[in-house]
């Protein structure tokens, strides 16, 4: 069975930073597009950034140039560095796979969340 | 970047009901669009992708249609274990926006 487990999250200042984790089991982040999606309090997901199994990676405009995705492809662990944060970024924030058929794309596994608190 | 519009934002129905939650795009994405379930304190469940195709595992009275910039989906007969909030979602083009969510309850 995938799994996806996240860790890191917690509370921090405003201009702080953070780094959370996504271990998957049962899929090779080598060779699998994984994208971090945030949901704020009360709504709707957002995605934020996408690694491409080669190494390629993309951000929503609101975390460019603050966040960076990453991966260790021996540790089978995809990172979230965070810095300057500020409390718009305050959310879960999910690892989830992202499948690609021809048809479209779609998040299709993604993993229990962690809370990142954003508060002086 | 495309907004995506959901409707109604919530709604109440019986069981055994037909629903039908609406959603559309600010221009034209052809199929690329997915309906996601997410239960209170859960992550978004996949229930369908490319518009009408259901996601493994997804009961059939699940259904997704539409193109372009107008997609509804169903739930033929509503279930009690379907109480959640039901979002859209666009995959045409970074940074494949959501939908602000409809909330289903029961009557």
């Amino acid at each position: 069975e995938v799994q996806l487990v996240e860790t890191g999250g917690g509370l921090i200042h405003p201009g702080g930073s953070l780094r959370l984790s996504c271990a998957p089991t049962g899929i090779s982040v080598s060779h699998t597009y994984m994208s971090w999606v945030r949901q704020a309090p009360g709504k709707g997901p957002e995605w934020v950034s996408v690694i491409y199994g080669g190494g390629s990676t993309f951000y929503a405009e609101s975390v460019k140039g603050r966040f960076t995705i990453s991966k260790d492809d021996s540790k089978n662990t995809v990172y979230l560095q965070m810095d300057g944060l500020t409390h718009e970024d305050t959310a879960i924030y999910y690892c989830a796979r992202r499948s690609d058929w021809g048809s479209g794309v779609a998040f299709d596994i993604w993993g229990q969340g962690t809370r990142v608190t954003v508060s002086s | 970047d495309i907004q995506m519009t959901q409707s109604p934002p919530s709604l109440s129905a019986s069981v055994g009901d037909r629903v039908t939650i609406t959603c559309r795009a600010s221009q034209s994405i052809s199929t690329y669009l997915n309906w996601y379930q997410q239960k209170p304190g859960k992550a978004p469940k996949l229930l369908i992708y490319a518009a009408f195709s259901l996601q493994s595992g997804v009961p059939s009275r699940f259904s997704g249609s539409g193109s372009g910039t107008y997609f509804t989906l169903t739930i033929s007969s509503l279930q009690p274990e379907d109480i959640a909030t039901y979002y859209c979602q666009e995959t045409n083009n970074n940074p494949f926006a959501f939908g602000g969510g409809t909330k289903v309850e029961i009557k």
